[in-house]
């Protein structure tokens, strides 16, 4: 199945700096690559994603790059701001056939980022 | 618009007892999700279900049984619960179509002593 790394872990930057975190995925025919952000105690949700026809895009602060080739997609986020503080997630979805269509996410283990003043 | 509707909340259980962890959705998905996440750590895939009487296994499926009788509810069921199984669980759903936005649900922290 598909299998998802995300690194680093953990990521401390400055307000105002850039944070970059990279994902890798193992599967070619995953076609669909969200990124998650997830406050303390809370759900995790959606900021932004990118589908394997484009290569790059942008949200404000935020954008997403992909390598299809590669196999790895990147969150980017400039201008940091505390409330940027979170555990982010990517995942990779799989198109799954049972007489239909369907997608499952694969989720990456998590990138703690900390912006500090 | 509710979304997506997980309860309870909070549970603590002894070890050895068992427990439904309800889930429930509004949005008329076909695509539902039961994850664990446990301290620090990433989301792990328990079960999934493409549609109403179709569930299938996810990476970390021991110790669990779900069922998808109607196309709101998805239940998680945790016969002889163990220690390992402390953890937080988040309920998904998505549309389904290909590359498609999954909500999640508030989660569930369930502690087993």
């Amino acid at each position: 199945g598909e299998n998802v790394e995300q690194h680093p872990s953990t990521l401390s930057v400055q307000e105002g700096d850039s944070a970059v975190i990279k994902c890798t995925y193992s599967d070619s025919a995953s076609n669909y690559f969200p990124w998650y952000k997830q406050e303390l105690g809370k759900r995790p949700q959606l900021i932004i994603d990118i589908r394997s026809n484009v290569g790059e895009k942008k949200d404000q602060r935020i954008a997403v790059t992909l390598n299809k080739t590669a196999k790895h997609f990147s969150l980017h986020i400039t201008e940091t701001q505390p409330e940027d503080s979170a555990v982010y997630f990517c995942a990779a979805s799989i198109v799954i056939s049972y007489g239909g269509t369907a997608s499952k996410l694969t989720f990456g283990t998590g990138t703690r980022l900390q912006v500090t003043l | 618009n509710a979304g997506v509707t997980q309860t309870p909340k909070f549970r603590i259980l002894k070890i050895g007892q068992s427990m439904t962890l309800q889930c429930t959705q509004d949005m008329n998905h076909n695509y539902m999700y039961w994850y664990r996440q446990d301290p620090g750590m990433g989301l792990k895939l328990i079960y999934y279900s493409v549609g109403a009487g179709i569930t299938d296994k996810g990476e970390v499926p021991n110790g669990y049984n779900v069922s998808r009788s109607t196309t709101e509810d998805f239940p998680l069921r945790l016969e002889l619960a163990a220690p390992s199984q402390t953890s937080v669980y988040f309920c998904a759903s998505s549309q389904g179509e290909r590359n498609t936005e999954a909500f999640f649900g508030q989660g569930t922290r369930l502690t087993v002593v």
